[in-house]
């Protein structure tokens, strides 16, 4: 089962690039991964997916190496609307999606 | 934007009583999914459901449990005999093809209160 670990949390200040590490040792072959922003009592938004090496958007980038079993989504210069909830979405080959414990992204004026 | 939608927002219910839960996926979507979320924990997988049956289903999802496409637009998650612990926000989610190849899009999710 295609599993997710993430860090608890994390501080950063304005400005500041941050780096959110996400673990999935049993990943699919055939399987994506997708990293999501919640806030309080919303739903989780989509921010950026990828499968292998590089990906970049207007909000993010994400890093995949050569054996796939980690991640690293990347925010450029966040801001005080970036504190939320991060987490990441790996589907396994029996249709199941898990979601990482995710890491709780504060960031400082 | 298209946009998921789900009703109602918050849902109280007494337990042992049967709640729908309502959802409206993105309209060209295919692939359906229910979630839920503890107060304070991760987002859990339900069940994922197309072509009129479901693709596949978690732990939590049991016979209480049963989901539904009425009709060309809604997306409905029922709980037969509500518990305690039933207690969440339950998230709906669409995506235009399954496993990984197109992201889920979310609602913002039905606040469910069993007393």
């Amino acid at each position: 089962l295609a599993k997710t670990t993430q860090p608890i949390s994390m501080d950063s200040y304005e400005g500041q690039e941050v780096n959110i590490t996400c673990s999935h040792n049993n990943i699919a072959t055939n399987d994506y991964i997708t990293w999501y922003q919640q806030f309080p009592s919303q739903g989780p938004r989509f921010i950026i997916q990828g499968y292998k090496t590089k990906v970049t958007n207007e909000v993010a980038s994400l890093f995949i190496p050569a054996d796939r079993k980690s991640s690293t989504l990347s925010l450029p210069r966040v801001s005080l609307s970036d504190t939320a909830v991060y987490y990441c979405l790996v589907g396994d080959n029996f249709n199941k999606f898990y979601f990482g414990s995710g890491t709780k992204l504060n960031v400082k004026p | 934007e298209p946009e998921v939608t789900q009703t109602p927002s918050h849902q109280v219910t007494q337990m042992g009583q049967e709640v729908i839960l309502r959802c409206v996926p993105i309209s060209n979507h295919l692939y359906f999914y229910w979630y839920r979320q503890i107060l304070g924990q991760k987002v859990e997988f339900l069940v994922s459901f197309y072509n009129n049956e479901i693709s596949e289903k978690s732990e939590i999802f049991d016979d209480q449990f049963s989901v539904e496409r009425p009709d060309g637009s809604n997306f409905t998650l029922k709980i037969r005999s509500t518990k305690l612990e039933d207690s969440a926000m339950y998230f709906c989610a669409s995506s235009g093809a399954g496993i990984g190849n197109q992201p889920q899009h979310f609602g913002d999710g039905t606040r469910l209160s069993i007393l």
